[in-house]
């Protein structure tokens, strides 16, 4: 258990639909990152926050956005959403280890969309 | 823009014998970090193992360790006396200036009893 929680575990919707799903790091950790996993992209950086700021952006579609809240927990957002939207989001939290922050992950939201 | 290339995309071990999953990647920066993250069935991706480019020292964790060879861009994971457990897939990552990792395909592996 690497002390990153997300909720849901599953979500399943309909195309056009608008989701959020919900990450807490653990205590310490300052940075949030979100990925995606699907069966044709791999795993893809989407998007990280840094103490509420966002810091950097992958191939975050304009559809998706994200926050970060005082508190450090983080939210990722889908709109309209689309079948290929389909596909199992992570969440990371950072630690500072040897030089460099080693991200750790949560469980995982699987979202289908029908 | 840094690439990873996992070139086997499965194999398969007997237990308590030693397995290594390679992976190359590429990368124009000179400071940069290297991992191998396992997702096991359960989805969860767990850290296995970090190594830092500048350190000429393979890492190891255990019964898990790495070939890093800097000039060849090549980063290995070997896996010692492989238990059933170690079945899953297993991911290797690269993290350069920014803090985005970058991941290959995955290579799926299986441990037979």
């Amino acid at each position: 258990d690497s002390g990153v929680t997300q909720t849901p575990k599953h979500l399943i919707t309909a195309t056009g639909q608008r989701v959020t799903l919900r990450c807490s790091p653990r205590s310490g950790d300052l940075s949030v990152y979100w990925y995606q996993q699907s069966l044709d992209q791999g795993l893809q950086f989407l998007i990280q926050y840094y103490n509420g700021e966002e810091r950097a952006k992958g191939n975050i579609l304009e559809r998706f956005s994200a926050q970060q809240f005082p508190d450090l927990h983080s939210e990722l957002n889908l709109s309209s959403l689309e079948l290929g939207d389909s596909a199992l989001y992570f969440c990371a939290g950072s630690a500072r280890e040897g030089g460099t922050d080693t991200q750790y992950f949560g469980p995982g939201t699987r979202l289908t969309v029908l | 823009a840094q690439t990873v290339t996992q070139s086997q995309p499965e194999m398969s071990v007997q237990e308590a014998e030693t397995v290594t999953l390679s992976c190359t990647y590429d990368t124009s920066e000179s400071n940069y970090y290297l991992f191998w993250y396992k997702q096991p069935p359960s989805r969860q991706m767990i850290l296995v193992i970090r190594q830092e480019a500048y350190k000429q020292q393979n890492a190891t964790e255990n019964r898990f360790s790495v070939n890093f060879q800097k000039a060849a861009k090549s980063f290995s994971l070997k896996i010692s006396d492989s238990q059933l457990g170690d079945t899953a897939m297993y991911f290797c990552a690269h993290k350069g200036g920014s803090e985005k990792l970058v991941f290959g395909k995955g290579t799926k592996l299986t441990v037979n009893p």
